[in-house]
């Protein structure tokens, strides 16, 4: 049963414009919601977090969109850059998890130029 | 402020045998989990420790066991070791439970082959 759900598994943007990366979760207890960065053979970047008692967090070029009630949760990037290529991983955590983090699968998004 | 620290970056093991991974957090932070990275499961929770003691606990064999020291360091060690458990070996810090201003950083992680 996986609880949190990334359901591309690429993207491919043009320099410039617009990344959307989606994520969805099953577990309501998820409270809290983090977007990393990885590249082959390295550890996630931690890139944006939000709570669940917001419903946007925004940090330069990255916001994050969550809608409760949908369980969902978006990663926007605007604008695209090459250096944005990379694997995109959707984690959350619960009150109650410590800090254990579920992951999604993950999406690869590559930047053209 | 250094990041977290693992060590070894690459090993090869040949079935059978036992392999301990070395994990040191960014300095104050006093949780460190365990995750394990495979291009078919890929990120899976393996277990968290907080000041000595283990906290939460994933779905793997007891082959996988950890600790942690007095100072944060962590150890996770694997034995008899199986194919399946070539991966990518993460190990993440943070003060306390994840939450805004508290986030989970990675280190770089320890690339396990076994042949």
């Amino acid at each position: 049963d996986q609880q949190v759900k990334q359901n591309s598994p690429s993207l491919s943007v043009q320099e410039g414009r617009i990344s959307i990366l989606n994520c969805d979760y099953t577990n309501s207890m998820f409270d809290y919601f983090l977007w990393y960065k990885k590249y082959p053979a390295e550890g996630p970047t931690f890139l944006i977090s939000i709570s669940s008692i917001k419903d946007k967090n925004e940090d330069g070029r990255f916001t994050v969109f969550l809608n409760k009630s949908a369980k969902h949760l978006s990663l926007h990037i605007v604008p695209s850059q090459p250096g944005d290529s990379a694997v995109y991983f959707c984690a959350a955590s619960a009150k109650l998890g410590a800090q254990k983090l579920v992951f999604g699968q993950g999406t690869r998004l590559t930047i053209n130029p | 402020k250094a990041g977290v620290t693992q060590t070894p970056r690459y090993l090869i093991k040949t079935r059978g045998q036992q392999v301990t991974l070395s994990c040191s957090p960014i300095s104050g932070h006093r949780s460190v989990s365990w995750y394990q990275q495979t291009p078919g499961q890929g990120l899976q929770f393996l277990f968290e420790y907080f000041s000595e003691t283990q906290r939460n606990k994933g779905n793997f064999p007891g082959r996988f066991s950890g600790r942690q020291f007095s100072n944060s360091r962590s150890e996770m060690n694997v034995s008899t070791l199986e194919l399946g458990d070539s991966a990518l070996y993460l190990c993440a810090s943070s003060r306390d439970l994840p939450r805004p201003g508290n986030t989970i950083y990675f280190g770089e992680g320890s690339w396990l082959t076994v042949v």
